[in-house]
């Protein structure tokens, strides 16, 4: 079974920093790998994707794949105090439309 | 703007109750999905729906019961309620191609006394 997992399990960054995580994998046949953000007492929601090996740009976010390392990344630049949320990586199985989360990064942003 | 809708938004069970979880969408979606959330283990997947009529079993179904009677509504049924699924419940939705985005409802806060 997919075992997704993520780190670290929280951090706190200044305002204006980098904010960086990561998320591992364990089936290579994946396909969809995406990050979504909970801000708390919400929903999650999906915040960016990406298929194939490299690098999506999206205005302060930055998702980055590689599929021989089992290991995708968020970077989040200009961090901003709404960014302080619950970031759930997330992995589309091999075999039909569901998806495995990881337990989620815990990010403050202390302005 | 994708939507999905949960009642209730909080729910108070006495142990061996019936509960029922509703979940609606309007966005036409063929995949529906319940989740609960809970410290430490994030979102677990516990039953799913691929249309009307049918009902998969997730990663943790013992002790939950689904139902999708039409595209736009799917229930969690916990027949007797212990201690132990009190959670935070999401329903989502979501297409069958392109991108897989979940779409998730507010959730629902369920305590088993």
């Amino acid at each position: 079974q997919q075992k997704v997992q993520q780190s670290p399990e929280s951090l706190i960054v200044p305002e204006g920093a980098m904010t960086s995580l990561n998320c591992t994998f364990s089936d290579s046949a994946s396909q969809y790998f995406a990050w979504y953000r909970q801000h708390s007492g919400k929903a999650p929601k999906a915040l960016m994707s990406i298929f194939s090996n490299g690098e999506k740009e999206e205005g302060r976010f930055t998702i980055h794949l590689n599929k021989a390392s089992l290991h995708f990344s968020l970077h989040i630049r200009d961090s901003q105090p709404s960014d302080s949320a619950l970031y759930l990586c997330a992995v589309r199985r091999s075999a039909g439309n569901k998806l495995t989360f990881g337990i989620g990064t815990r990010v403050l942003v202390r302005p | 703007e994708a939507a999905v809708t949960q009642s209730p938004r909080n729910k108070v069970a006495v142990t061996g109750g019936k509960v029922t979880l509703s979940c609606n969408q309007t966005n036409n979606h063929n995949n529906m999905y319940w989740y609960r959330q809970d410290t430490g283990h994030g979102l677990r997947l516990i039953h799913y729906s691929y249309g009307a009529g049918s009902t998969e079993k997730g990663d943790i179904p013992d002790g939950y019961k689904a139902s999708r009677p039409s595209q736009e509504n799917f229930s969690l049924i916990l027949e007797l309620a212990t201690p132990s699924q009190t959670s935070v419940y999401f329903c989502a939705s979501g297409d069958v191609w392109g991108a897989y985005e979940q779409y998730f409802g507010p959730g629902t806060r369920l305590t088993v006394l």
